[in-house]
């Protein structure tokens, strides 16, 4: 069994340019989120993707987007990046529904911006 | 709006004794609690969970408790191990337009000294 895995591990970028982080979930997971996490905070939900399409999305503007595929992977997206948006951001796949086991989260991607 | 509370950023706790986290939330819509564990440079780790409809779920040395008029749940370790030590996250599940939503408290760092 697969976990979920991350690319890439660590990025800089530069303040108004655009970012695709990438996620693999784990076998058999079909539900894939996408969370911020930044420096003394716990994650917070940017959105969640089922059947390629978001349903549900947390407090954060469009220029944060995404993408799941039919083998569920995903893609966050993020335009016109900001100082703020540093943080690791931390995919999660789930069973749609199967709460009681929770998400299978992988280790991150650690995004600087500059 | 800080709906999930971990008041605790730290704690340490002798090997082999109890391990008890606590975590505080306001929306009284929350329907499912989880506890996370993140060890350094990796994804937090599902734990366990409850359900608001129990008032206790155990696993092994996890125990994790429920007081829903106080709106405040614990983690109990017992007994404590080294292995322990991590950052642990409590999270809550609510539903919003029909799809689920995860809110994350800001952790609580346990420290087990052997």
């Amino acid at each position: 069994e697969t976990g979920v895995t991350q690319s890439p591990t660590h990025l800089i970028k530069t303040r108004g340019q655009q970012v695709t982080l990438r996620c693999s979930s784990q076998s058999g997971h079909n539900t894939v989120s996408w969370y911020q996490q930044a420096l003394g905070q716990g994650p917070q939900f940017i959105f969640q993707y089922y059947r390629e399409e978001e349903n549900g999305r947390g407090n954060f503007p469009p220029r944060f987007s995404g993408l799941q595929f039919p083998n569920y992977s995903s893609e966050l997206n993020v335009n016109a990046l900001e100082l703020d948006d540093s943080a690791l951001y931390l995919c999660a796949s789930s069973l749609i529904g199967a709460t009681i086991y929770g998400y299978t989260f992988g280790s991150g991607t650690r995004l600087t911006v500059v | 709006d800080q709906q999930v509370k971990q008041n605790s950023p730290s704690l340490s706790v002798q090997e082999g004794r109890i391990s008890i986290l606590n975590c505080d939330y306001t929306n009284s819509m929350f329907d499912y609690f989880l506890w996370y564990k993140k060890y350094p440079a990796e994804g937090p780790t599902f734990l366990i969970s409850i359900s608001s409809i129990k008032d206790k779920n155990e696993d092994g040395r996890f125990t994790v408790f429920l007081n829903k008029s106080a709106k405040h749940l614990s983690l109990h370790i017992v007994p404590s191990q080294p292995g322990d030590s991590a950052v642990y996250f409590c999270a809550a599940r609510v539903t919003v337009s029909g799809t689920y939503k995860y809110i994350f408290g800001t952790g609580t760092r346990l420290k087990v000294l052997a």
